[in-house]
């Protein structure tokens, strides 16, 4: 069975510094994808940026970008020039090639402060 | 307007009562799931259906029943509700193989149950 941890219950970062959240996952699956949702209080779940495990290049989205590392099975996200819309609950998620299920982490609560 | 809808939004009910939230999605897809979000657990799966009439028990089902009489609706039914199912509950659909955005999240229920 996939897990995924998120061993950063809590964080925080100044705004305009860039912050790094760590996950890790466990699958022996071979081809797979993983996912940074977003989640405001308004309770929203959105989808932040998305990884292909068959792909070595790493994924970005303007501010956002990971650092995925296969072997050590370790898919971090970094967020540059944090802004204060950034405050959020995010959540690390594995999914396989056509199972549709998404597995969360425990997610990591993250603060921008001015 | 195309999208999922959770109701209610917010529940307050008395152990031992049975109570249904409701889920409705307008895109035809496939897959439903139905999540709770609780406080370092992230969102884990309670059921999930891969088309009408199919169902099938995630990571969390006891004490829970589902239904999919019709592809764009999935409830989700606590047939006595105890303390320990007080949480906020996601309702989710997506279509096999679309990893672009692996799955569509309702704005969520938060349920209390006293």
């Amino acid at each position: 069975a996939q897990t995924v941890t998120q061993s950063q219950p809590e964080m925080s970062v100044q705004e305009a510094e860039t912050v790094t959240l760590s996950c890790t996952y466990d699958t022996s699956e071979n081809n797979y994808y993983l996912f940074w949702y977003k989640q405001p209080p308004s309770r929203q779940m959105i989808l932040v940026i998305r990884q292909e495990a068959y792909k070595q290049q790493n994924a970005t989205e303007n501010r956002f970008s990971v650092n995925f590392q296969k072997a050590a099975k370790s898919f971090s996200l970094k967020i540059s020039d944090s802004q204060l819309g950034d405050t959020a609950m995010y959540f690390c998620a594995f999914m396989r090639v056509w199972g549709g299920k998404l597995i969360f982490g425990q997610g990591t609560e993250l603060s921008v402060k001015p | 307007d195309a999208g999922i809808t959770q109701s209610p939004r917010y529940k307050i009910t008395e152990t031992g009562r049975q109570v249904t939230l409701m889920c409705h999605q307008t895109w035809s897809h496939s897959y439903m799931f139905w999540y709770r979000q609780d406080l370092g657990h992230g969102l884990r799966l309670i059921y999930y259906s891969a088309a009408a009439d199919i169902t099938d028990k995630g990571e969390v089902p006891d004490g829970y029943v589902v239904s999919r009489s019709k592809t764009e609706n999935f409830p989700l039914t606590l047939e006595s509700a105890t303390r320990s199912q007080t949480s906020v509950y996601f309702c989710a659909s997506s279509e096999p193989g679309d990893s672009n955005q692996p799955q569509h999240f309702g704005d969520g229920t938060r349920l209390s149950i006293l």
